[in-house]
């Protein structure tokens, strides 16, 4: 079965540079999730997407900025990249009329900020 | 707002041990719950989750029940391998749509030959 799919895998990127990480989510689903994890903690939600339209936000800093396009797919543009912003991007999608609402994860970007 | 607590790790038992690792939440209305393991460098993947009360969730040997008069769902396997070593993660949903997924800290979980 198609999984949810992110690119890059690994990305490494300098002080100050800007970073654009893209989630392909599953096919048919409607609902696009960005999540954080720095080393060691657990994943913070930043931010999610329905429809197109941005649905929650969490605590995505202003630097950052995400959207959801015509095909559902979804890119989180970073700027002014921090040596804090170095962790692993999760993006999940699930569809929002399927009951169980569950959300399935990709397999993560890795960023690392030197 | 909605929360997790897990029981701090990291937990190091032995072969064939008994595992539990506690989980409690605090949510309005009826929430779903899972549990997620992380294995190291790699992302996150869904273990079993159950989403009513008194839902049991079971995978790959483990389980965990749904209580919500403790607002509990512990997480148990009856014997442990040196392969189950990782990161697990309780989490909950919120009912509705487009609810996020809240995570608890993470507990680490080492098997020993």
């Amino acid at each position: 079965a198609a999984g949810v799919i992110q690119s890059p895998r690994h990305l490494i990127k300098e002080k100050r540079e800007t970073a654009t990480l893209k989630c392909y989510p599953i096919p048919r689903h409607d609902t696009v999730y960005w999540y954080q994890q720095g080393p060691g903690q657990d994943p913070q939600f930043l931010i999610s997407f329905y429809e197109k339209m941005q649905s929650d936000k969490g605590s995505i800093p202003d630097r950052f900025s995400a959207q959801q396009f015509s095909d559902y797919h979804s890119e989180l543009n970073m700027s002014s990249l921090e040596l804090g912003d170095s962790a692993l991007y999760f993006c999940a999608s699930s569809l929002v009329v399927q009951s169980s609402y569950e959300q399935y994860f990709g397999p993560g970007t890795r960023l690392t900020v030197t | 707002g909605n929360s997790v607590t897990q029981m701090e790790g990291p937990v190091t038992l032995s072969e064939e041990a008994f595992l539990t690792i506690n989980c409690t939440y605090t949510a309005t209305g009826y929430p779903s719950l899972f549990w997620y393991v992380q294995y190291p460098g790699e992302g996150l993947q869904l273990l079993l989750k159950a989403t009513k009360a008194d839902d049991k969730g079971s995978n790959k040997g483990f389980e965990a029940t749904y209580r919500k008069e403790t607002t509990s769902f512990h997480l148990e396997k009856g014997s442990v391998q040196v392969s189950d070593s990782a990161v697990y993660f309780c989490a909950l949903r919120g009912s509705g749509g487009y609810q996020k997924v809240t995570f608890g800290t993470g507990t680490k979980l080492q098997v020993i030959p």
